[in-house]
């Protein structure tokens, strides 16, 4: 039963340290989004990848958040510093897209950040 | 602001009730999905539409997409508590990223 994992499911921290949350995402699939999602704004996309290469990461604070891939099993969204506001939970989903066609995503568990 | 805007926000409802969730915007999109989303989990896909107009059905669950391809629909029939949980839904624009709406948070009461 393929799955996306990510680890840790939770993380309490201090404000001003740095929080790495990873996901591995479903063997064969080509695209891996980070969302974040709050009760205010619901589900935002942070940044996505297709065939480990960064497609868009608009949605990402750029000053504090970075996003990679490095390798095919493996990407990390890591926060530094991290600040009280960035308190959410944080999905990982992949998915397998070719040309212009639909493609379906399958979300991780989700890590639940608190920033105190 | 949303792209797309979620109605109603909440709704509480006796188990054995039909219920409509709307999905509207103003823009157009490639393809449309709905979610359901459970407390603790991530959201988990249920239908994806992408010919304007096209109706979907999942056992008591369906799905409607609008002509224009800006809104669509959600209707369940005789819900059950297990149908209790998050809808979301999701648009995309030319099949790339997909952008979320708000979400409608039902409770089906046994």
């Amino acid at each position: 039963d393929a799955r996306v994992t990510q680890t840790p499911r939770h993380k309490v921290t201090e404000m001003g340290q740095e929080v790495t949350m990873r996901c591995q995402p479903i063997l064969g699939h080509n695209t891996v989004f980070w969302y974040r999602q709050t009760m205010m704004q619901g589900l935002e996309l942070l940044a996505y990848f297709r065939n480990r290469a960064p497609l868009d990461d608009s949605g990402m604070p750029k000053d504090r958040f970075s996003a990679e891939m490095p390798d095919a099993t493996l990407a990390t969204l890591k926060i530094q510093p991290s600040e009280p506001r960035d308190s959410a939970v944080y999905f990982c989903a992949s998915g397998y897209q070719a040309g212009d066609h639909s493609y379906e995503q399958y979300f991780g568990p989700g890590t639940r950040l608190t920033v105190t | 602001t949303q792209l797309l805007e979620q109605s109603p926000q909440f709704l509480s409802i006796q188990e054995g009730e039909n219920l409509t969730v709307y999905c509207n915007s103003s823009s157009v999109f490639s393809s449309l999905q709905w979610y359901r989303q459970e407390p603790g989990e991530g959201p988990v896909l249920l239908v994806t539409v992408v010919t304007g107009g096209e109706v979907k059905k999942l056992k008591r669950l369906t799905f409607q997409f609008g002509d224009a391809r800006k809104d669509s629909s959600l209707h369940i029939t005789a819900a059950q508590p297990g149908d209790t949980g998050l809808y979301l839904c999701a648009g995309a624009r030319n099949f790339n990223k997909f952008y979320f709406g708000s979400g409608t948070k039902l409770n089906v009461k046994p």
